[in-house]
């Protein structure tokens, strides 16, 4: 299975800043790569996918890279904004014939301070 | 609003009680999930189901065990739980033949063993 590490577990920053989340995996390539948002006591809501063969992928203030020679993928929040404060989650799918099945990061804290 | 929906949103239960978790999908997907998540960890994957047929046990214990009737209803039935049972226990749906596994999660259960 993935092994997935999420670059800190909290990041603070300042309204109207660029945020910048990192995921990095081992083992072998998946075929897209996922970001969620958590807010505390809800369950995780889809934000994003990204495939192998996309170098980027945008979706209003958001933007994901994916960069598979380093494993790596990039999430970025524009003009950040105290409601985007949350833990932002990066899933893999399971290699093979299992690959509905994802594997998370442990997420990272993001707080946006007015 | 996910299309999930989790019942109860918070249990508190003995040791020695017996309850079940309710989760119900109105997406009309054929997969659902049962994750545990514990304060500074990542999502644990415990029951799959696709087709409605079990494909995953995470060598879950015994004392939790799932029931999956229909494609949009999935159960997890708990008895003599332990304290580090205490978790936020999600449910999540996808459609597994588009190949590209979002999921959609519950706002989930947060249960707490004494």
């Amino acid at each position: 299975s993935q092994k997935i590490e999420q670059n800190s577990e909290a990041l603070n920053i300042q309204e109207g800043k660029t945020a910048t989340l990192t995921c990095n995996y081992t083992n072998y390539s998946p075929a897209y790569l996922q970001w969620y948002r958590q807010d505390p006591g809800r369950g995780p809501v889809f934000l994003l996918l990204i495939r192998e063969n996309e170098k980027e992928k945008r979706k209003e203030r958001l933007k994901v890279t994916f960069d598979t020679t380093l494993k790596q993928s990039l999430f970025h929040i524009t003009a950040s904004q105290p409601a985007d404060s949350a833990t932002y989650l990066c899933a893999l799918p399971n290699s093979g014939g299992s690959n509905y099945k994802l594997t998370f990061g442990k997420g990272t804290l993001l707080t946006v301070n007015p | 609003e996910t299309g999930v929906t989790q019942t109860p949103r918070h249990l508190v239960m003995g040791m020695t009680n017996k309850k079940s978790l309710k989760c119900e999908q109105h997406l009309g997907h054929n997969a659902m999930y049962w994750y545990k998540q514990s304060a500074k960890k990542p999502l644990e994957l415990m029951f799959v189901y696709n087709f409605k047929e079990q494909t995953e046990n995470n060598s879950v214990p015994s004392r939790f065990s799932p029931e999956c009737p229909n494609s949009s209803h999935l159960f997890l039935h708990l008895h003599t739980l332990q304290p580090e049972d205490s978790a936020l226990y999600l449910c999540a749906s996808s459609q597994v033949d588009r190949g590209e596994e979002t999921q959609y999660f519950g706002p989930g259960t947060r249960l707490l063993v004494l």
